[in-house]
């Protein structure tokens, strides 16, 4: 147990689903992250916020979206994916924006 | 454009020995860097880092070697162990800029052999 915790740990969806990732973090970590981790790719950040408010998106998607309603919780909620972004979906905080990661064990998430 | 890349996707040690991890980066402008470690089924775990006013940092069990000059970073762990299997990252970022830009390397898959 690292401090952050994902669920759910294992996740199927089909392309037309809706479903959300959530994160929790106990740390009092202001900055909470969500990662895309793909075969072979390095980590690719997805969004940033701190003190709840978001402060980097990547040019992800829009059938992504996060939310962050509290400094200790975070969403990822998903809809109309694809299969290309199966991937482990990890969520880190930090102290603050330039302070150490603390990473949860994330959410393997296939779309069939 | 800019890259942190490893030299080798995987490495194969005998259980005792030394294992060394290479990491090469591109942004000359990298002054903190970070190794992370992760377990199967489990997500990245802080290793140890380094500023770029230091060449070497210890510890336990593992150093961090920076060379500026080339660029290059790398990973010593002493004395290797089951445990150790993983996958390595290394991971670079200006300072001043935050985790927002800090980029990391494919990995290289640590097996220690018994």
């Amino acid at each position: 147990e690292t401090g952050v915790t994902q669920t759910p740990r294992h996740l199927v969806m089909g392309m037309t689903n809706k479903k959300s990732l959530k994160c929790e973090q106990h740390l009092g970590h202001n900055a909470m992250y969500w990662y895309k981790q793909s075969a072979k790719k390095p980590l690719e950040l997805m969004f940033v916020y701190s003190l709840e408010e978001r402060v980097e998106n990547n040019s992800v998607p829009s059938r992504f979206s996060p939310e962050c309603p509290n400094s200790s919780h975070l969403f990822l909620h998903l809809h109309t994916l694809q299969p290309e972004d199966s991937a482990l979906y990890l969520c880190a905080s930090s102290p603050d924006k330039g302070g150490g990661y603390t990473f949860g064990s994330g959410t393997r998430l296939t779309v069939v | 454009g800019e890259s942190v890349g490893l030299h080798l996707p995987t490495l194969s040690v005998q259980e005792g020995d030394n294992s060394i991890i290479n990491c090469a980066y591109s942004n000359s402008a990298s002054d903190y860097f970070i190794w992370y470690k992760q377990e199967s089924g489990k997500g990245p775990q802080f290793i140890i880092d380094i500023r770029s006013n230091m060449d070497k940092r210890q510890g336990q069990r593992v150093t961090v070697l920076l060379n500026k000059t080339v660029k290059h970073l790398s990973l010593q762990i002493a004395a290797t162990q089951p445990g150790d299997s993983a996958v390595y990252f290394c991971a670079e970022t200006e300072a001043n800029f935050g985790n927002e830009k800090l980029t990391f390397g494919t990995g290289t898959r640590l097996t220690i052999i018994p």
